[in-house]
C-alpha cells in the first residue's frame, strides 16, 4: 500500500498569504497524484488532477507541482474561502490511498 | 448539473446489514466507473470500493473485502454499496463519487450518507 504523508497537519494563515501544502508519497507514483479540498460540512471537491493539471471553474491561485514522490499544492494570495482541509490522493495502484488531509485555518 | 445523491444510511448493530444507494444525474451514467469513500467522523478520507462502468470489474479496500458488495444498475442510473456483517470501525459518511476510471480522480462527489453501527 501506497502512503500518502502530508504536511503541515495545521496551519494557522492569514489572507493574501502565499500556502504551500506537500504530499510525498512511500514511492514513486508519476504524477497519479490529486488534491482536493473539503469545506466544513461538505464534500471534498477536486481542485488538481495529475500534480499539475487545473480544473475549471477552480480559481486560479491553486496550483500544483511535483512527481515521483513529491508532490505541492500551492495556494497564492489566499482568501478567506479557503479555510478547508486539503487532501492528495494517489491513483497509481490499489488500494486507493489519500494523505491525512492539512486543515488551514484563516487568521 | 451532475448530481449524486447518496441515500439509506441508517444506525445498526454489530454484525448487521445495510444497503446504500446513489442515484446520479445530469451525465450518462453508464459511460463511468464509480467508487465509495467513506469518512469516519472527524477523520480523514478512506477508499472502499469501485465498480467499472458495466459492473465487470470490482475492487474493495482490505478493510471490507468480503463484507461489502458493490453494484449498479445502469438503467435506473444508480450505485449500490451492500454492506453486511458490519462492525463498529465501519461508522462513517460514505460518499459515492464519479471517477475518471479506476486509477484516476474523483469527481464528484455526493453529499455523503451516515452510517453509525452502534449496539
Amino acid at each position: 500500500e501506497i502512503v500518502l504523508t502530508q504536511s503541515p497537519d495545521f496551519q494557522s494563515v492569514t489572507p493574501k498569504e502565499k500556502v504551500t501544502i506537500t504530499c510525498r508519497a512511500s514511492q514513486s507514483i508519476g504524477t497519479s497524484l490529486h488534491w482536493y479540498q473539503q469545506k466544513p460540512d461538505q464534500s471534498p471537491k477536486l481542485l488538481i488532477k495529475y500534480a499539475s493539471q487545473s480544473l475549471s471553474g477552480v480559481p486560479s491561485r491553486f496550483s500544483g507541482s511535483g512527481s515521483g514522490t513529491d508532490f505541492t499544492l500551492t495556494i497564492n494570495s489566499l482568501e478567506a474561502e479557503d479555510a478547508a482541509t486539503y487532501y492528495c490522493h494517489q491513483s497509481s495502484s490499489l488500494p486507493i490511498t489519500f494523505g491525512q488531509g492539512t486543515r488551514l485555518e484563516i487568521k | 448539473e451532475v448530481q449524486l445523491v447518496e441515500s439509506g444510511g441508517a444506525v445498526v448493530q454489530p454484525g448487521g446489514s445495510l444497503r446504500l444507494s446513489c442515484a446520479a444525474s445530469g451525465f450518462t451514467f453508464d459511460d463511468h466507473a464509480m467508487h465509495w469513500v467513506r469518512q469516519s467522523p472527524g477523520k480523514g478520507l478512506e477508499w472502499v470500493s469501485f465498480v467499472s462502468w458495466d459492473g465487470g470489474r470490482r475492487y474493495y479496500a482490505d478493510s471490507v473485502k468480503g463484507r461489502f458488495t458493490v453494484s449498479r444498475d445502469n438503467s435506473k442510473n444508480s450505485l449500490y454499496l451492500q454492506m453486511s456483517g458490519l462492525r463498529t470501525e465501519d461508522t462513517a459518511l460514505y460518499y459515492c463519487a464519479r471517477g475518471g476510471g479506476l486509477l484516476d480522480w474523483f469527481d464528484p462527489w455526493g453529499q455523503g450518507t451516515l452510517v453509525t453501527v452502534s449496539s
